[in-house]
C-alpha cells in the first residue's frame, strides 16, 4: 500500500530538548515536504526536498532542520524546540513539485 | 509570502445539493492548483488538480474552475453526501514548481 509514514504520531516534550520526527515514503517519490498546520493559518510549508541531498526552505523554516540522505526518508529535526513550535506536522511526498502530494497522518507536537 | 485565501470559512449544505467552495490566490505566476480534503485526524487527501493552461477540469462528482483573470479557484461538489463533510483546502504552486502555498481551509458540513 502506498503510504507516507510519520513517527511519532504524538509527542509531548519540553523546551530545548532536541527531537526528530521521522518521515518515510514507499512510493519512490523524489519530492518530499514538511508542513505545519495551525488553527486559522492552514498548512504552511517548512522545508521541501526535490531529491536526495537537495533541500530548500519553505515559508516557515526558522527553528527546523531537515536532511535527505536517502530518497525514502525525510526527517524533521527540532534542535531546540520552543513552545511556538507546538503544532500539527505533516510530511508529504510526490513525484515532483508539480504533482499532487500524498500526506502522512500527522504528528502532533506539544512543546511545554 | 503568497496569499491563498478562502471566501467562506464554513459551509453547510443539505445532502443531495451541490456545494461550491471558493479560493482566491495572489500570485499570477502560479501555474498549478490543487484541492485537498482533510477529514478529522487525517492528513490532506488529493481531490483534483488543474494547471494554468486550463479553466475547467472535471472528476467524479467534482469540478474545479480556474479564473486567471481574477485569480480565483473554485471546487464544485455535485450531489453532496455526508461523507463529503470535511475541511477543504486549495493549494497553489509557486510557479517555480517547488513551493506550495495553502489556503486556510473551508469546513463543509453536510446536513442529512
Amino acid at each position: 500500500e502506498a503510504q507516507v509514514t510519520q513517527n511519532p504520531r504524538y509527542l509531548i516534550t519540553v523546551t530545548g530538548k532536541k527531537l526528530t520526527v521521522t518521515c518515510s515514503q514507499n512510493m519512490n517519490h523524489e519530492y518530499m515536504s514538511w508542513y505545519r498546520q495551525d488553527p486559522g493559518l492552514g498548512l504552511r510549508q517548512i522545508y521541501y526536498s526535490m531529491n536526495v541531498e537537495v533541500t530548500d526552505k519553505g515559508d516557515v523554516p526558522e527553528g527546523y532542520k531537515v536532511s535527505r540522505k536517502e530518497k525514502r526518508n525525510f526527517p524533521l529535526i527540532l534542535e531546540s524546540p520552543s513552545p511556538n513550535q507546538t503544532s500539527l506536522y505533516f510530511c508529504a511526498s510526490s513525484w515532483s513539485g508539480n504533482q499532487p502530494q500524498h500526506f502522512g497522518d500527522g504528528t502532533r507536537l506539544s512543546i511545554l | 509570502g503568497e496569499s491563498v485565501g478562502l471566501h467562506l470559512p464554513t459551509l453547510s449544505v443539505q445532502e443531495g445539493d451541490n456545494s461550491i467552495i471558493n479560493c482566491a490566490y495572489s500570485n499570477s505566476a502560479s501555474d498549478y492548483f490543487i484541492w485537498y480534503k482533510q477529514e478529522s485526524g487525517k492528513g490532506p487527501q488529493f481531490i483534483i488538480d488543474i494547471r494554468s493552461n486550463m479553466d475547467k477540469r472535471q472528476g467524479q462528482r467534482v469540478t474545479v474552475l480556474l479564473n486567471k483573470t481574477v485569480k480565483h479557484l473554485s471546487l464544485q461538489i455535485a450531489a453532496t453526501q455526508p461523507g463529503d463533510s470535511a475541511v477543504y483546502f486549495c493549494a497553489e504552486n509557486s510557479g517555480t514548481g517547488n513551493q506550495f502555498y495553502f489556503g486556510t481551509g473551508t469546513s463543509l458540513t453536510v446536513i442529512p
